[in-house]
């Protein structure tokens, strides 16, 4: 079953404009992960933020995290052409022991930034 | 560094077949595992291992074998291919620890027919 689940399915902007992908998640974490996958490549990890932080920020990437409403979002700011990929988020469920590394991934949001 | 790397980036298996997706890595990393990534499933994990010598079960095990003799190294293999199998896959390392973020491989695309 999937921990994390992404909304919209599907996103397209144009460059320059800002574009949010949200998260929701169904059981308490240890921490949040966003990654990014490029066609035919392997997944690249932008950003984590701690289930004690509200929001991180790195370059033009804003993550959010409400324990509370179990959900984060993503905003990439003044969107460029080369941001078009898929973007996934991924739960960290720190039960101790074995746990640790496992990440739970949602279905990702494909994002399109049109020049 | 070459980071994660995976052989071969294609095959095609008849079902039946076996074969082994290899997996290296370059960093010392401790945790390595295995993910399968369907079109609207996400990415599934298969197996994991956290140290030479040590492996567990992910989400989805069945029809699959991993083996850790190196820290370095971590093939998966598939004992008798189904065309249930066909996906994309991708090996994934860390340094290990709660939340460390992983790196991955570019895939390997196999298609069982």
């Amino acid at each position: 079953s999937q921990q994390g689940e992404e909304d919209p399915q599907a996103l397209s902007i144009q460059e320059g404009e800002n574009a949010t992908m949200n998260c929701s998640y169904k059981t308490s974490i240890n921490n949040l992960q966003w990654y990014r996958q490029n066609s035919g490549r392997g997944l690249v990890h932008l950003i984590l933020i701690r289930s004690n932080e509200r929001e991180k920020h790195s370059g033009r990437l804003r993550v959010t995290l409400d324990t509370s409403k179990k959900s984060s979002s993503l905003l990439i700011t003044a969107s460029r052409a080369a941001d078009t990929a898929s973007y996934f988020c991924a739960t960290g469920n720190d039960a101790g022991g074995t746990s640790y590394g496992k990440l739970t991934f949602g279905q990702g949001t494909i994002l399109t930034v049109h020049p | 560094n070459a980071g994660v790397t995976q052989t071969p980036k294609f095959q095609v298996l008849k079902t039946g077949q076996s074969m082994t997706l290899q997996c290296a890595q370059d960093m010392n990393h401790e945790y390595m595992s295995w993910y399968r990534q369907d079109p609207g499933m996400g990415l599934r994990l298969i197996h994991y291992s956290v140290g030479a010598g040590i492996t567990d079960q992910g989400e989805v095990p069945n029809g699959y074998n991993v083996s850790r003799s190196t820290t370095e190294d971590f093939p998966l293999r598939l004992l008798s291919a189904a065309p249930s199998q066909t996906s994309v896959y991708f090996c994934a390392s860390s340094y290990g620890g709660p939340g460390l973020p992983l790196h991955f491989g570019n895939g390997t695309r196999l298609t069982v027919t």
